[in-house]
């Protein structure tokens, strides 16, 4: 049973360039959640999403990023005109239910932009 | 909103000796307190939970205490070994319908040899 899945695992990008990180979460998990890592910080929210829809996105800036769940195929997370201090780790989970359950986490995609 | 704080922020222990992190949460209504191991280069990896019906949990050498009244949480990790290095995450969540989680700043633990 393939745990979460996230690609690339690395990604440079140039400023003014934009970024699209892809998510697939586990088998029979409908549920999405993006988190973004800065270097020696904690996890920070950024949108939750389930099939076809946007459920809580308060966690993401208002400009450059979006986030979609389409019925078929990843999650996807959109920087648009990248900035240096979009440069970060960002993690994917994904969970059965909603509902205080468990969030099982991707490796990650590391979003470097030069 | 919820804010979640931790500590110690770095945590040395010789291998065989125990390691305690602690977190406090400030939101009343939160009721799942998940703790998270992260390595190197990897995502965070679930190691146990808690939920607020419940003031204790034990997983082999890992065990879990939530004091609701307080509003804190701690992981307690025995007979520590080398391959218990890494980063330490607690989180909070008010548990309803996709809460997400609020996280702790982390904990680098290491366990010397």
């Amino acid at each position: 049973n393939a745990g979460v899945m996230q690609n690339p695992r690395h990604l440079v990008r140039r400023r003014g360039q934009e970024a699209r990180l892809r998510c697939s979460p586990m088998k029979g998990h409908s549920h999405v959640y993006w988190y973004r890592q800065l270097p020696e910080e904690g996890l920070k929210f950024m949108v939750y999403l389930q099939k076809e829809n946007i459920i809580d996105e308060s966690g993401m800036p208002k400009e450059r990023f979006s986030a979609e769940f389409p019925k078929e195929g990843p999650s996807i997370l959109r920087i648009q005109q990248v900035v240096r201090g979009d440069s970060a780790a960002y993690f994917c989970a994904s969970s059965i239910l909603g509902e205080a359950s468990e969030q099982y986490f991707g490796p990650g995609t590391r979003l470097t932009v030069t | 909103g919820e804010n979640v704080e931790q500590h110690p922020s770095t945590l040395s222990v010789q291998e065989g000796d125990s390691a305690v992190i602690k977190c406090t949460y400030s939101d009343s209504a939160s009721n799942y307190f998940p703790w998270y191991k992260q390595e190197l280069g990897k995502g965070p990896q679930l190691i146990i939970d808690i939920r607020s019906n419940v003031g204790e949990k034990k997983d082999q050498r890992i065990a879990v205490t939530l004091n609701k009244t307080a509003k804190h949480f701690s992981l307690h990790i025995t007979e520590t070994q080398p391959e218990d290095s890494a980063v330490y995450f607690c989180a909070a969540s008010k548990g309803n319908y996709g809460q997400n989680f609020v996280f702790g700043p982390g904990t680098r633990l290491s366990v010397l040899p």
